[in-house]
């Protein structure tokens, strides 16, 4: 079956632009995780959503980003004025079950350079 | 705060040689560990879950350890081959659900 896919996988954006990072989860799982992973270091969490309801976003570095899973399937990341520390590879993940020691799964990730 | 460490940052070694991976926490609250493995310009791919009721899991080569009490997971590959050659992430996942990730172990195996 059809892993996570994260579209676009690529994206260069410039300075004070806004762009949407698009995560489709494997079909039925509830969990959603939004990653960060800055070059040569090691993901950081972001936000977590449940169905269509987001329980945690403590990790958003700013109110620049903003995520949603409206109908608690496809997810999307936006970030607002990008800067250029906002270059990095973003993760997405989901996992079957809440509540949980479930394994989550990646998809390949969508590079984003602000130039 | 979860911290996660892992050494070494960096590892190269001879084909056919046994290895071993370390991975530390500061938390030992956890679900469950796992290990992940990434090639350079991709994803994460899964290789181990460890829930914390468990103390090792086993895929062919790959054998993960966890010590929960002292905070440490160990990955051991055995009979390394050059397409091993990856970053590998350790991962706790605490009671708030999301993954907190080591800074990886960039391994080399050479021909």
């Amino acid at each position: 079956g059809a892993g996570v896919s994260q579209s676009p996988r690529y994206k260069v954006a410039k300075r004070g632009q806004d762009v949407a990072l698009r995560c489709d989860p494997i079909s039925g799982h509830v969990s959603l995780f939004w990653y960060q992973q800055a070059l040569g270091q090691g993901p950081e969490f972001l936000t977590y959503f449940q169905n269509e309801a987001q329980l945690d976003k403590s990790g958003l570095p700013s109110d620049r980003f903003f995520a949603e899973r409206p109908e608690g399937s496809v997810s999307t990341l936006k970030i607002q004025r990008t800067q250029q520390e906002d270059s990095a590879v973003y993760l997405c993940a989901s996992s079957l079950i809440a509540g949980g020691p479930y394994e989550q799964y990646f998809g390949p990730g969508t590079r984003l350079t602000v130039t | 705060k979860q911290e996660v460490t892992q050494i070494p940052a960096a590892l190269s070694v001879p084909e056919g040689e046994n290895l071993v991976l370390n991975c530390s926490f500061t938390d030992s609250a956890i679900y469950n560990l796992q290990w992940f493995r990434q090639d350079p310009g991709k994803g994460l791919t899964s290789l181990l879950l460890i829930q914390s009721s468990q103390r090792e899991q086993t895929s062919g080569r790959l054998n993960a350890s966890l010590d929960k009490s002292s905070g440490r997971s160990t990955l051991y590959i055995a009979a390394s081959q050059p397409g091993d050659s990856a970053t590998y992430l350790c991962a706790v996942q605490t009671y708030g659900q999301n993954f907190v990730f080591g800074p990886g172990t960039r391994l080399s195996v050479l021909p």
